[in-house]
């Protein structure tokens, strides 16, 4: 069975900071790794996925299949950044399987 | 984008009543839904994966007879939980990932359950 694991339940930084939010996962096959975030009082939404590699609000993640680890980043963190974020793992390259969340990590960033 | 709408948002019953919630795929047709449940300061925890037209698949722990799922159409799942008891009072959430490829899952707002 998968597992994910996001090691910080709150993580402060000041406006400016960098900021990086870590998710580990175990997982025997090949999978699709998210972050999730949910903005105060807002559903969750998806923020990036590994497959695509892209750069949303200035977050990156990189799988690394070594570490299994898809730590999130951001090297200038903005105010409108806090939320909670949540790293989530999909078995298989199939939409129709569910996914696996971690525990989640409240951002606060403080100006 | 995609959007999935939960219905309500907020419910507050007695104890040993049931109450149904449910989750609508407004634009796209979903074959599959999944419900996860959460509890405060945790994470989510998928319950069940519903399925149009046919029977829900339920994750261990989770009691089929309680939480009823009912995916009657491509758009529609509800989850009913019956005879609530006060340990029912979560924060329960679908998603729905339309079909052809798509990747991207798609989350409804929630619904706050509080049994008394």
């Amino acid at each position: 069975a998968q597992r994910v694991t996001q090691p910080e339940k709150l993580l402060s930084v000041f406006k400016g900071a960098p900021v990086e939010l870590k998710c580990n996962y175990s997982y025997s096959g090949s999978p699709e790794l998210f972050w999730y975030v949910q903005y105060s009082r807002q559903r969750l939404q998806l923020l990036l996925r590994h497959i695509s590699r892209e750069s949303i609000k200035g977050f990156t993640a990189d799988l690394n299949k070594g570490e299994t680890s898809f730590h999130l980043k951001k090297p200038f963190a903005q105010e409108e950044d806090s939320a909670m974020y949540y790293c989530a793992l999909r078995p298989g390259n199939n939409a129709g399987n569910m996914l696996t969340f971690g525990g989640g990590t409240r951002l606060m960033v403080k100006p | 984008g995609a959007v999935v709408s939960q219905h309500p948002s907020r419910v507050i019953c007695k104890s040993g009543t049931s109450v149904k919630i449910e989750c609508r795929s407004l634009d796209f047709q979903a074959t599959t839904m999944f419900w996860y449940r959460q509890f405060p300061k945790q994470s989510l925890m998928l319950m069940a994966t519903s399925n149009e037209g046919s029977k829900a698949t339920y994750e261990q722990g989770v009691e089929k007879d309680k939480f009823l799922i009912n995916h009657a159409s491509l758009t529609l799942s509800t989850l009913t939980v019956t005879s609530a008891h006060p340990e029912d009072s979560s924060f329960y959430i679908c998603s729905a990932t339309p079909p052809a490829g798509a990747v991207e899952a798609f989350f409804g707002q929630g619904t706050r359950l509080t049994v008394v």
